[in-house]
C-alpha cells in the first residue's frame, strides 16, 4: 500500500540553525500539508501546498518557515533559524485531488537545543 | 474559531466496547475523521464520515454523527490490547483547502 515518508525520524538541532524537513507524499497525490504537534498537545495545521503555491497558511507559519517542491517528489519543510519552540513532531501529509482523506507519515521529531 | 473537543482518556477491559466522543464546533464541517496514533507512530485514517450521513459502519468501528449537537462518537466493538491509543478526531470545512482541525485526542488504554 502506498503511503507518505518522511525523513529524518529525529531531528537534533541547534537553535538558530536552518533545518530541512523532507517528504515523499503518495505519488498521484496533488495536495500535500504540514502539520506539528508539540508534546502534549493537539496536532496544528501548518500549511496546505497544490499546484506549486501555498493555498493557505497558519499563524504558526511565519517568514521563517518555507515550503518546497523541488522535484516531482519530494515536498520539504524549512525552518530558518529554528527557536526553542520549534521543537515538535512535524507531520507530512498528502492527498488526492476531489478526495477528502489526507494520508500521513510518520513524522519527524524535532528537537532544538 | 473553529474548536474540537475530546476527552483525555478512556480505560476500557478487553472485549469491551469503547465509545470516544468528541464535539466541534463549525457548522460548515464536511467531512469528519478518526485518525488512531499508536507510540512514537504517525496518524492512521480509521474511518471518516460526510456530513450528510447519520451513522457509517465499518467492521468493528462504527461513526455516529448528530449534527444538530455538533457530536461524533467512534465505537469500538469488542475492544483488543492493540487498539490502545491515541484517537483523535478530526474535521474539515469546504472553505479550508483541506485544512483538518483536530481534538486534542483521547488515550484509550485497553486492559486485559
Amino acid at each position: 500500500e502506498p503511503e507518505v515518508t518522511q525523513t529524518p525520524s529525529h531531528q537534533v538541532t541547534q537553535m538558530g540553525q536552518e533545518v530541512i524537513l523532507r517528504c515523499v507524499p503518495i505519488s498521484n497525490h496533488l495536495y500535500f500539508y504540514w502539520y506539528r504537534q508539540i508534546l502534549g498537545q493537539k496536532v496544528e495545521f501548518l500549511v496546505s501546498f497544490y499546484n506549486n503555491e501555498i493555498s493557505e497558511k497558519s499563524e504558526i507559519f511565519d517568514d521563517q518557515f518555507s515550503v518546497e517542491r523541488p522535484d516531482g517528489s519530494n515536498f520539504t519543510l524549512k525552518i530558518r533559524s529554528t527557536k526553542l519552540e520549534d521543537s515538535a513532531m512535524y507531520f507530512c501529509a498528502s492527498q488526492q485531488v476531489a478526495k477528502n482523506i489526507q494520508y500521513f507519515g510518520a513524522g519527524t521529531r524535532l528537537s532544538v537545543l | 474559531g473553529e474548536d474540537v473537543e475530546q476527552s483525555l482518556f478512556l480505560s476500557v477491559r478487553e472485549g469491551d466496547s469503547s465509545v470516544i466522543n468528541c464535539t466541534y464546533t463549525d457548522s460548515s464541517s464536511t467531512y469528519l475523521y478518526w485518525y488512531k496514533q499508536e507510540p512514537g507512530a504517525g496518524l492512521q485514517l480509521l474511518t471518516y464520515i460526510f456530513s450528510n450521513m447519520d451513522m457509517k459502519q465499518d467492521q468493528r468501528l462504527t461513526v455516529l454523527l448528530n449534527k444538530k449537537d455538533k457530536h461524533l462518537s467512534l465505537r469500538i466493538a469488542d475492544t483488543q490490547t492493540g487498539d490502545s491509543a491515541i484517537y483523535f478526531c478530526a474535521e474539515s470545512s469546504p472553505d479550508s483547502w483541506g485544512k483538518l482541525q483536530f481534538g486534542a485526542g483521547t488515550q484509550v488504554v485497553v486492559t486485559p
